[in-house]
């Protein structure tokens, strides 16, 4: 079965430089979401993306921005990059909340970003 | 949620037993609860789900249990493998949320 895809897989920049992560979901995943987890700490939601909207926002720096484009996939921009950033950021992607439920999210295998 | 550093719990089982990992959750309006299990370098993998209306839910070699009163879920490993070794982590959410709040990792190793 088809899953996640995310490009580029490993990334290295300079501080204050710029990044730019992609996010291919699922086939028929109209929703995508993207994660930040830290070495050795559990994954934190930063934004989420549902028919092109964005639908949630969690702890996502004022530096970073995202979108969803109309073939659903999603791209996370990052600017001024810091030390701090070095992290691997997942997207995941489902079905759009239906009447009653959320659906299962499904991950990549994420970007692993060094800021050096 | 809070993360507190690089050092995860660890369950250590012999080949072949069972392993139960805990979770506790702290939102009483999470109604829908995951099991993710992450290899080093890898994303998370969906493993199992219950909704808040059941408190026990099976898949293959895998178990769900859900005590809403005491906002508690454990996942049961049975017949433990060496390929079960890594970390999972558990994850809740609203029905009519977006994101994912995850629990702390626990890291299973597996010994033969």
């Amino acid at each position: 079965a088809a899953g996640v895809i995310q490009s580029p897989r490993h990334l290295i920049k300079e501080k204050r430089e710029t990044a730019t992560l992609k996010c291919y979901p699922i086939p028929r995943h109209d929703t995508v979401y993207w994660y930040q987890q830290g070495p050795g700490q559990d994954p934190q939601f930063l934004i989420s993306f549902y028919e092109k909207m964005q639908s949630d926002k969690g702890s996502i720096p004022d530096r970073f921005s995202a979108q969803q484009f109309s073939d659903y996939h999603s791209e996370l921009n990052m600017s001024s990059l810091e030390l701090g950033d070095s992290a691997l950021y997942f997207c995941a992607s489902s079905l759009g909340p239906g009447l009653e439920y959320t659906d299962t999210q499904y991950f990549g295998p994420g970007t692993r970003l060094t800021v050096l | 949620g809070e993360s507190v550093g690089l050092h995860l719990p660890t369950l250590s089982v012999q080949e072949g037993d069972n392993s139960i990992i805990n979770c506790a959750y702290s939102n009483s309006a999470s109604d829908y609860f995951i099991w993710y299990k992450q290899e080093s370098g890898k994303g998370p993998q969906f493993i199992i789900d219950i909704r808040s209306n059941m408190d026990k839910r099976q898949g293959q070699r895998v178990t769900v249990l859900l005590n809403k009163t005491v906002k508690h879920l454990s996942l049961q490993i049975a017949a433990t493998q060496p390929g079960d070794s890594a970390v999972y982590f558990c994850a809740e959410n609203t029905n009519s949320g977006y994101a994912l709040n995850f629990g702390k990792g626990t890291s299973l190793l597996v010994t033969p």
